[in-house]
């Protein structure tokens, strides 16, 4: 069974652009989940979709937002980028569990790394 | 809130047992978690624990859980230098995401 994939792995935009970020989840998965991972706040959740639906969002700006399709695939987007928005952007699967009672083992992709300059 | 703190670097000599030390926040998470990530990678999933146990083994792996002080730790033993890696602590989220600590470094030296 093929894994997570992200594309692209690297990125280099400056300040001001936009970006879209592509994750394709392990078949069958329905939930994709997104981090940011940078060396100072660490692994911070940006949003989940379930079903082509957000299921839930962490604490970022509304620069930040995503959006799955069909066949469960997912990308993000980030506008007005910033240099602090420089980062690894992980993407996770799962089957589809949520809350605290649940065993929720998340599936990540390798990353896109993201510049901003 | 919900919070996962953890220490940023270890470093073991290769052989030794290593142990990664983790605190969380939230009494209510079910399930804990340790993920591996190596350089260049994501994260993967090494094991877990159910709330309810006090420890788990997986063949070198050993996790122990203090649910009364929320306290998680991993021991590795025999370590070997491909474990030298960043270990990750995390915990059920209640938006149903993974809440994790920053990371330990573990550097194993030959």
């Amino acid at each position: 069974k093929a894994g997570v994939t992200q594309t692209p792995r690297y990125l280099i935009k400056t300040r001001g652009q936009q970006v879209t970020l592509s994750c394709s989840p392990i078949s069958g998965h329905r939930s994709v989940s997104w981090y940011q991972q940078t060396p100072g706040q660490g692994l911070q959740f940006l949003f989940e979709y379930f079903s082509e639906t957000q299921r839930n969002k962490g604490n970022f700006p509304g620069r930040f937002s995503g959006r799955q399709f069909s066949n469960s695939r997912s990308e993000m987007n980030v506008s007005t980028l910033e240099l602090g928005d420089s980062a690894l952007y992980l993407c996770a699967s799962s089957p589809g569990t949520s809350g605290v009672l649940q065993y929720n083992e998340q599936f990540f992709g390798p990353g896109t790394r993201l510049t901003v300059l | 809130g919900e919070d996962v703190e953890q220490s940023l670097f270890l470093s073991v000599r290769e052989g030794d047992s290593s142990v990664i030390n983790c605190t969380y926040t939230d009494s209510s998470s079910t399930y804990l978690y340790w993920y591996k990530q190596e350089p260049g990678a994501g994260l993967q999933l090494l094991t877990y624990i159910f709330s309810n146990m006090d420890m788990k083994q997986d063949q070198r792996l050993t996790v122990l859980l203090n649910k009364k002080d929320k306290h998680l730790s991993l021991r590795i033993a025999d370590t070997q230098t491909g474990d030298s890696a960043i270990y990750f602590c995390a915990e059920g989220g209640s938006q149903g995401n993974l809440i994790f600590g920053k990371g330990t470094k573990l550097s194993v030296k030959p």
